[in-house]
């Protein structure tokens, strides 16, 4: 019953270091989000994908890239970590069209910039 | 740009008190929803309203949608520790776009 899986969990960076954040689904949700998740802020959307191939940017989407080859699969790149970009990263999975369904979260990458 | 505000920010209160947190927008929804996180975990859903004037009742949090839906509340009765968290709205727009709020954190005190 994994759900969504987010790997690493935690990660410290030296800045101007490239790291990729994955994500997995293992229940066949046709969409994926990335979110940051600051003090105060709430969660703010990175950027999401519609579908296996797709990618779109969200709220908050410089600094970052993402590729979705696989449907189950969404990573989140740093090229160049800033340290602006310490947060915590949540990645959630819904399924279909989403005005009444849930987004299913992971646990959270924990990542610290220096 | 943040198009949810949530309050209050913080929430301390006593075991057995009722509490309740406000959603709100300029903007209209399609549905709007209702997590809650955990420390060290993802937002867990807790419900959905779609129709403007909805309330939707969970044990002891009872939900409303605005008539406009452009606002939300939650509220607590007879708050326990066990509901000590952060608790988040998500406003959804067309199919697949969700805003959070800025999120409300509460802690109940034995």
């Amino acid at each position: 019953n994994a759900g969504v899986t987010q790997t690493p969990k935690f990660r410290v960076l030296k800045t101007g270091q490239s790291m990729t954040l994955l994500c997995a689904q293992d229940m066949n949700h046709e969409y994926m989000y990335w979110y940051r998740q600051d003090p105060g802020m709430g969660l703010r959307l990175i950027h999401y994908s519609v579908g296996e191939g797709t990618t779109a940017k969200g709220e908050v989407p410089d600094g970052y890239n993402v590729s979705r080859l696989k449907k189950q699969n969404f990573l989140l790149g740093l090229e160049s970590a800033a340290p602006s970009q310490t947060s915590v990263y949540f990645c959630a999975s819904s399924y279909g069209t989403a005005y009444n369904q849930p987004q299913h979260f992971g646990d959270g990458t924990r990542l610290s910039i220096l | 740009t943040q198009l949810l505000e949530q309050s209050p920010q913080f929430l301390s209160i006593q075991e057995g008190e009722n509490l309740t947190v406000y959603c709100n927008s300029s903007s209209v929804f399609s549905s709007l929803q209702w997590y809650r996180q955990e420390p060290g975990e993802g937002p867990v859903l807790l419900v959905t309203v779609v129709t403007g004037g909805e309330v939707k009742k969970l044990k002891r949090l009872t939900f409303q949608f605005g008539d406009a839906r452009k606002d939300s509340s939650l509220h607590i009765t007879a708050a326990q520790p066990g509901d000590t968290g952060l608790y988040l709205c998500a406003g959804v727009w067309g199919t697949y776009k969700y805003i959070f709020g800025t999120g409300t954190r509460l802690k109940v005190l034995a």
